[in-house]
């Protein structure tokens, strides 16, 4: 039982490149989410999947794109990567029975470098 | 709107002693409260949290968390502080009157250094 995987670990881009971090879980969750992590920030809500069919922005969505696979995978996109998108990707998911003491838990992150 | 602050950046402490990681909340409605640790390099973990009932929630690695309803703080405590529990601590909130039923909303993050 992995948990929840996230690849690639660490990538560099130069401004105006694409990619795609990938995210899995193995834990049969619903819901699916990815935060960034900025300096002094704690982590913020990109967007995330309340289960398979779904998705909605969290709090800072601008620049960002997710698919949700199926129900493991949830990818988020970088169309034109610029370099405020600099930051710790974190990928996580909860079991998403609706109940608000649920939970999360946490893939070990993608570090994006953008030049 | 609901909102976290973690008032302190740093906290050190000797190992041995008694730790405390103070947290604050702001909702509007019923408040459920997390603890997450972050090792360096490495995702968040889950260490306790704070649904209903008694105001002692008590979590892994023998950490505990005091809910205080009239201060809204959900400070994280431990006894006797190790070494091996230096790390990043991160508290979260989340109500029934977020926006996004799902949304956690976490504070900025606390640096703890246990010092031998």
């Amino acid at each position: 039982n992995a948990g929840v995987t996230q690849t690639p670990k660490f990538q560099v881009l130069k401004t105006g490149q694409s990619m795609t971090l990938q995210c899995a879980q193995d834990m049969n969750h619903n819901s699916m989410y990815w935060y960034r992590q900025d300096p002094g920030m704690g982590l913020r809500l990109i967007y995330y999947s309340a289960s398979e069919g779904t998705t909605d922005k969290g709090e800072v969505p601008n620049g960002y794109n997710v698919s949700r696979l199926n129900k493991r995978e949830f990818s988020l996109r970088l169309e034109s990567a610029a370099p405020s998108q600099t930051s710790v990707y974190f990928c996580a998911s909860s079991r998403g029975l609706g109940g608000l003491q649920e939970t999360q838990y946490f893939g070990p992150g993608t570090r994006l470098l953008v030049l | 709107a609901q909102s976290v602050a973690q008032p302190e950046d740093q906290v050190n402490v000797a190992e041995g002693n008694p730790l405390t990681v103070k947290c604050t909340y702001s909702v509007s409605g019923n408040p459920y409260l997390f603890w997450y640790v972050q090792y360096p390099n490495r995702g968040l973990q889950f260490l306790l949290k704070y649904i209903t009932g008694d105001n002692l929630v008590k979590g892994s690695y023998g950490f505990e968390a005091e809910f205080n309803k009239s201060q809204t703080s959900f400070h994280l405590k431990k006894p006797s502080a190790l070494v091996s529990d230096s790390a990043l601590y991160f508290c979260a909130v989340r109500s029934f009157s977020s926006g996004s039923a799902r949304q956690l909303t976490f504070g900025s993050g606390t640096q703890l250094t246990v010092l031998p």
